[in-house]
C-alpha cells in the first residue's frame, strides 16, 4: 500500500526566501509523485507531477520538486517567495493499478 | 475547455437526511473521483469510477455510495446523515484509462456539506 508523509502542517516563510516544502513516500513499485495546490474554498491544482522522466521536475509558479529514490523524497521548493503563495500544499503518490493518496497537507504562510 | 463542475456549492442538512451531490468531469474524462476533506482527517478518498464501473473504493461505511453515468458524469449520495458527515466534498476527473494512474486530477471547487 502506498502512503506520503508531509513533514510540518504549518510553515511560514518571509516573502522572498525560500520555500522548502518536505514528501516521503512510502510505494512497493516505482510511483507517480505529485504537488497540489489548494487555495482557500477552493478545489486543488496540479503544480507539478513526476512520472519517471527527469528526476528534476519544474512546475507552475515558479516550484520545482526533484525525486529522491534513495531517500524516497519528492520535496518541493521555490526560490523566492510571494505573498501569493499563500495556500495549503498536498504531495500525492500513485502507482500504475492504485488510486491517488495524498498527504496530509501542509500550509504555507508567508509573512511579508 | 470548461473545468470540474460540482453543485450544489453549499448545502445544509439535518441528521438523518440524504444528500445527492453531483459532479460534471471535464469533456472527454472517463475517470471520476471522489474525496472527503475534512480539517482533522484531511482528505480521504471515497471512490473513483471509470466509464460506468466502480474502480477502486475507500474505507467509508455503506451509507456512502456513488455512480457514474455515460456521459461520465457523476454522483454520490450520503444517507442517514450524521454530524460527522459535514465536510467538503471534492470531485476530480482525469483522462487516465484503467490502470494508468500517472494522469493528473482536476478537481472541482467542491461541495460544502454542513449536517446540523
Amino acid at each position: 500500500a502506498q502512503s506520503v508523509t508531509q513533514l510540518g502542517s504549518h510553515v511560514s516563510v518571509s516573502e522572498g526566501a525560500l520555500v522548502l516544502l518536505r514528501c516521503n513516500y512510502s510505494s512497493s513499485v516505482p510511483p507517480y509523485l505529485f504537488w497540489y495546490v489548494q487555495y482557500p474554498n477552493q478545489g486543488l491544482q496540479l503544480l507539478l507531477k513526476y512520472t519517471s522522466a527527469a528526476t528534476l521536475v519544474k512546475g507552475i509558479n515558479g516550484f520545482e520538486a526533484e525525486f529522491k529514490k534513495s531517500e524516497t523524497s519528492f520535496h518541493l521548493t521555490k526560490p523566492s517567495a510571494h505573498m501569493s503563495d499563500a495556500a495549503e500544499y498536498f504531495c500525492a503518490v500513485s502507482d500504475s493499478s492504485s488510486s491517488v493518496v495524498f498527504g496530509a497537507g501542509t500550509i504555507l504562510r508567508v509573512k511579508s | 475547455k470548461a473545468g470540474v463542475t460540482q453543485t450544489p456549492r453549499y448545502l445544509i442538512k439535518t441528521r438523518g437526511q440524504q444528500v445527492t451531490l453531483s459532479c460534471s468531469p471535464i469533456s472527454g474524462h472517463r475517470s471520476v473521483s471522489w474525496y472527503q476533506q475534512t480539517p482533522g482527517q484531511g482528505l480521504q478518498f471515497l471512490f473513483e469510477y471509470f466509464s460506468e464501473t466502480q474502480r477502486n473504493k475507500g474505507n467509508f461505511p455503506g451509507r456512502f455510495s456513488g455512480r457514474q453515468f455515460s456521459n461520465s458524469r457523476s454522483e454520490m449520495n450520503v444517507s442517514t446523515l450524521e454530524l460527522g458527515d459535514s465536510a467538503l466534498y471534492l470531485c476530480a476527473s482525469s483522462s487516465g484509462a484503467r490502470g494508468h494512474n500517472n494522469s493528473p486530477l482536476h478537481f472541482g471547487n467542491g461541495t460544502r456539506l454542513t449536517v446540523t
